[in-house]
């Protein structure tokens, strides 16, 4: 399959600081770009679809000032998480869709940061 | 609103025996379906997807597929303990790419 990679695979910041989580596909070009977010023992939770070379488009009480998201190439898309607090301490996952040899898609997964803020 | 729902388990099920996973949609236009594999600390990992109706096998795993009734299972046959982890169903509507998660199911193999 598809690799998608992510950097760092985990941050440790103090509150009030900024983060910023790149996500790149490796071996495709990746025209949209989700984010999620997945506190313990809960599913993934959608935060913004990013496409490349547009604003991205944020779920319903995601706030666009404190995640931005910047999708300045087809194989990067960045997170940054700005003045971040204890309560942003989440595991944020990429993926990337690509387009397989048949008229399907995939979304594939980034290994995912773990941010915590102190 | 859309919704994928998972039983959340914990599933347990001796080694070597079917593993079965069930899942349930509520939007009729879904015309996506993959369940993913999640170890704990990890991200997903993709195991199937299914488009039409019916079943759909690869390996040990079998897929399978009833949009009239709106579910969507995977079986895992033979199951071995490395099969422990979290399944999530994911559900892609028609017109979007976003998936709606399942919150998944936990499943246990015992050894």
């Amino acid at each position: 399959g598809a690799v998608v990679s992510q950097h760092p695979s985990r941050v440790i910041c103090k509150s009030g600081t900024s983060v910023k989580i790149e996500c790149r596909s490796l071996d495709f070009q990746a025209t949209t770009m989700f984010w999620y977010r997945q506190f313990p023992k809960q599913s993934l939770m959608l935060m913004a679809t990013s496409n490349e070379g547009s604003k991205a488009t944020y779920e319903q009480g995601v706030e666009k000032d404190k995640f931005l998201i910047n999708h300045a190439s087809l194989t990067l898309s960045t997170l940054t998480v700005t003045s971040a607090h204890p309560e942003d301490s989440s595991f944020y996952i990429c993926s990337a869709r690509g387009r397989t040899t048949g008229a399907q898609e995939t979304q594939y997964f980034g290994p995912g940061t773990r941010l915590l803020v102190l | 609103q859309k919704e994928v729902e998972q039983n959340s388990g914990p599933l347990s099920v001796p080694e070597g025996a079917i593993a079965s996973l069930n899942c349930t949609y509520s939007d009729r236009g879904s015309q996506s379906f993959f369940w993913y594999r999640q170890y704990s600390g990890k991200s997903p990992e993709l195991i199937m997807s299914i488009y039409s109706n019916g079943d759909k096998e690869d390996g040990r795993f079998t897929a399978q597929l009833n949009k009239a009734s709106q579910y969507v299972s995977l079986l895992i046959r033979d199951s071995q303990p490395s099969d422990s982890a979290t399944y999530l169903c994911a559900v892609r509507s028609s017109g979007t790419y976003k998936y709606i998660f399942g919150t998944g199911t936990r499943l246990k193999v015992l050894a």
